[in-house]
């Protein structure tokens, strides 16, 4: 039972263009989303993150759009950069008994080429 | 700077051996987490734990137990090592529940089965 999807397996765009990863989830009681970038034999650092209050939350380049009703969130990436090119995971974890345990998705890989 | 430490990037072992993954934070962070990734399923939750020997079971932990008998190392035990434990292992950590920040990974451990 996957309750976090990232339906694309990889993205390929060009330097400068605009980068959209999405993730869909089906629990509802998450309330707290992530996004996680992964390069090759390193672990998953996070990027940015938004609460189900907000549906939208930007920190320079990047920006995630949550949509609650339709239980959607979609990461952007303006301009995009050769450096960005790694594996996306989105995330999400539920308020109450979860200790901060997160949900992924199976991770989308990113190319941006030059 | 936040730090999560994994005792080896790389490891080769046997069939049937027992196996010892160690993790250790300096934030003094309340939960720590181990995830295994693999390509298409993303990161799955095998245990996490959310104080000193105290430890939840997440969602593939057959053939896995873990030990937390201080706040800052959590270990991962494959009791008898197998070829579909073949993984990256990942570590993280996080603050106590109400906190909703993201968890910090550790920079993985490749392990090969053989």
């Amino acid at each position: 039972d996957q309750q976090v999807k990232q339906n694309s397996p990889s993205l390929s765009v060009q330097e400068g263009r605009i980068s959209i990863l999405n993730c869909d989830y089906t629990n509802s009681m998450f309330d707290y989303f992530l996004w996680y970038k992964k390069y090759p034999a390193e672990g998953p650092t996070f990027l940015i993150s938004i609460s189900s209050i907000k549906d939208k939350n930007e920190d320079g380049r990047f920006t995630v759009f949550l949509n609650k009703s339709a239980k959607h969130l979609s990461l952007h990436i303006v301009p995009s950069q050769p450096g960005d090119s790694a594996v996306y995971f989105c995330a999400a974890s539920a308020r109450g008994t979860s200790y901060g345990k997160l949900t992924f998705g199976q991770g989308t890989i990113l190319t941006v080429h030059p | 700077d936040v730090k999560v430490t994994q005792s080896s990037r790389y490891l080769v072992k046997r069939t049937g051996e027992k196996v010892f993954l160690e993790c250790v934070q300096d934030m003094d962070h309340e939960n720590m987490f181990w995830y295994r990734q693999d390509p298409g399923l993303g990161l799955r939750l095998i245990y996490f734990s959310y104080d000193v020997k105290m430890k939840e079971k997440g969602d593939i932990p057959e053939g896995y137990s873990v030990s937390r008998e201080k706040k800052e190392r959590f270990s991962l035990i494959l009791e008898s090592a197998s070829t579909n434990q073949t993984s990256m292992y990942l570590c993280a950590s996080s603050l106590e529940q109400g906190a909703r920040t993201e968890a910090f990974f550790g920079q993985g451990t490749r392990l090969t089965v053989v």
